[in-house]
């Protein structure tokens, strides 16, 4: 029973380096999201998947991609990466439909841009 | 815009007192309020929601929240604070902007139960 799973862990880049973080659920959920958690600002939505083969923005886009490869996976890609960049990102999913299902949240990805 | 706010950057509570930890919401509509918390080096995990009915609504770990519409409030409570429950804990709020469920955090609230 893994949930959202996060690959990789940990990750230090070197500035315009790019890379892709790879996110997994198994609770065939419908929705996708990908946050990024920086101190004293909570968590910024980046991308979101409301279904397989959509993908929209969210609050902070600027410098990622986002693809939703199947219903399971979701990633997100940094082409350049700035070290405006470091963060711990985290995936999520829920079932989608009714507003108020909560979201699983993988356990993250942090992510060091020098 | 819908957004929640998080007044206090940390709560200090002694194990065995009580513990309450505040949020307030702005919304246009009828809000849908969850709480988070989220341990060292771990994603969130559901607490609790507030859709509709009453305004006292229990959750995981002996958690409660008490929504307040009068003061757009929806504090997180427990009776009696554990050690274990030292962790950073996040409110946030559906964004009925759009169509889809997506949801705002506030900036989150470390509470710190000493022994």
């Amino acid at each position: 029973n893994a949930g959202v799973t996060q690959t990789p862990k940990f990750q230090v880049l070197k500035t315009g380096q790019s890379m892709t973080l790879q996110c997994a659920q198994d609770m065939n959920h419908n929705s996708m999201y990908w946050y990024r958690q920086d101190p004293g600002m909570g968590l910024r939505l980046i991308y979101y998947s409301a279904s397989e083969g959509t993908t929209d923005k969210g609050e902070v886009p600027n410098g990622y991609n986002v693809s939703r490869l199947n219903k399971r996976e979701f990633s997100l890609r940094l082409e350049s990466a700035a070290p405006s960049q470091t963060s711990v990102y985290f995936c999520a999913s829920s079932e989608g439909g009714p507003f108020d299902q909560p979201q699983h949240f993988g356990d993250g990805t942090r992510l060091s841009i020098l | 815009a819908q957004s929640v706010a998080q007044p206090e950057d940390q709560v200090n509570v002694a194990e065995g007192n009580p513990l309450t930890v505040k949020c307030t919401y702005s919304v246009s509509g009828n809000p849908y309020l969850f709480w988070y918390v989220q341990y060292p080096n771990r994603g969130l995990q559901f607490l609790l929601k507030y859709i509709t009915g009453d305004n006292l609504v229990k959750g995981s770990y002996g958690f409660e929240a008490e929504f307040n519409k009068s003061q757009t409030s929806f504090h997180l409570k427990k009776p009696s604070a554990l050690v274990s429950d030292s962790a950073l804990y996040f409110c946030a709020v559906r964004d009925m902007d759009t169509g889809f469920q997506k949801l705002v955090f506030g900036t989150g609230t470390r509470l710190l139960v000493s022994p």
